[in-house]
C-alpha cells in the first residue's frame, strides 16, 4: 500500500493563479481531510468529506474548494491564490467510526508570491 | 471554544532520558477522544498513541505512555528511554463531535530536541 500521496510536492504560485492540490489514498478510507499549517501553528482543518460525494467546510475554509468524485480521491483547489495561502498542505484520510486515527500524507509545500 | 494548550514551545532532553511533554484541552463533550502525534523533519505526521476519554487507564505503546487526567482535562506524553530519532515536533490533538460533524483540533506543537 502507497498509504496517502500528495501531488505535487512544492509549487510556487503568483497572485491570483489557481491551482487544484491532489490527495490519493489507496487504503479504502470514508473520510478524507485537507489541512494546512503554517509556523507557530498546528494543523487547522480546510475541508473535509466523510463519503464519496460529499463535503464539508472546517475551521478555515475561505478560498478554497473541493471535491470528492471518487472515493479514494480528495481535490483541493485554490480558485485565485493570495500570499496568505502560502503554507504547507496535508491530506489525512480515515476509516469511518471513532476509535481509529487519521493517516497523513506527506505535505505539499505551497509558496504564493 | 475547544482548544488545545501545549504549554512548551521547545523541550529537550539527553539520550535514554524520560521527558514528558504537557497538554490541556478545554471541552464540554464527554465522548472524545486524544492523540498524540510526531512529525519529524521528514512532515510526515505519525501517531504516537492514543486515548479514548472513557477508558480511566492510560494507553501505553512501548516507550511512549501517557497521563489522562480527565478531570484536569490534561493528557501528558512520556518518553522513557529517549533516542535521537524521537526528535520531533509533537502535537496534541482532540478529537470530538458536535451536531454528527467530526471535529480535530491540534494544539501548536512541542519541539523535542534530544542530545547525544
Amino acid at each position: 500500500n502507497a498509504g496517502v500521496t500528495q501531488t505535487p510536492k512544492f509549487r510556487v504560485l503568483k497572485t491570483g493563479q489557481s491551482m487544484t492540490l491532489l490527495c490519493a489514498q489507496d487504503m479504502n478510507h470514508e473520510y478524507m481531510y485537507w489541512y494546512r499549517q503554517d509556523p507557530g501553528m498546528g494543523l487547522r482543518l480546510i475541508h473535509y468529506s466523510v463519503g464519496e460525494g460529499t463535503t464539508a467546510k472546517g475551521e478555515v475554509p475561505d478560498g478554497y474548494n473541493v471535491s470528492r468524485l471518487k472515493k479514494q480521491n480528495f481535490l483541493l483547489g485554490l480558485e485565485s491564490a493570495a500570499p496568505s495561502q502560502t503554507s504547507v498542505y496535508f491530506c489525512a484520510s480515515m476509516w469511518a467510526g471513532k476509535i481509529y486515527e487519521q493517516y497523513f500524507g506527506p505535505g505539499t509545500r505551497l509558496t504564493v508570491t | 471554544a475547544q482548544t488545545v494548550t501545549q504549554s512548551q514551545p521547545e523541550m529537550s532532553v539527553q539520550e535514554a532520558e524520560t521527558v514528558t511533554l504537557s497538554c490541556t484541552y478545554d471541552t464540554s463533550e464527554s465522548d472524545y477522544y486524544l492523540f498524540w502525534y510526531k512529525q519529524p523533519p521528514s512532515r510526515q505526521m505519525i501517531l504516537v498513541i492514543r486515548q479514548e476519554a472513557y477508558k480511566q487507564q492510560n494507553a501505553t505503546e512501548n516507550r511512549f505512555s501517557v497521563n489522562f487526567q480527565k478531570a484536569a482535562k490534561s493528557f501528558s506524553l512520556k518518553i522513557s528511554d529517549s533516542q535521537l530519532g524521537d526528535a520531533a515536533m509533537y502535537f496534541c490533538a482532540y478529537r470530538f463531535w458536535v451536531g454528527g460533524s467530526e471535529k480535530l483540533v491540534f494544539g501548536k506543537g512541542t519541539k523535542l530536541t534530544v542530545n547525544p
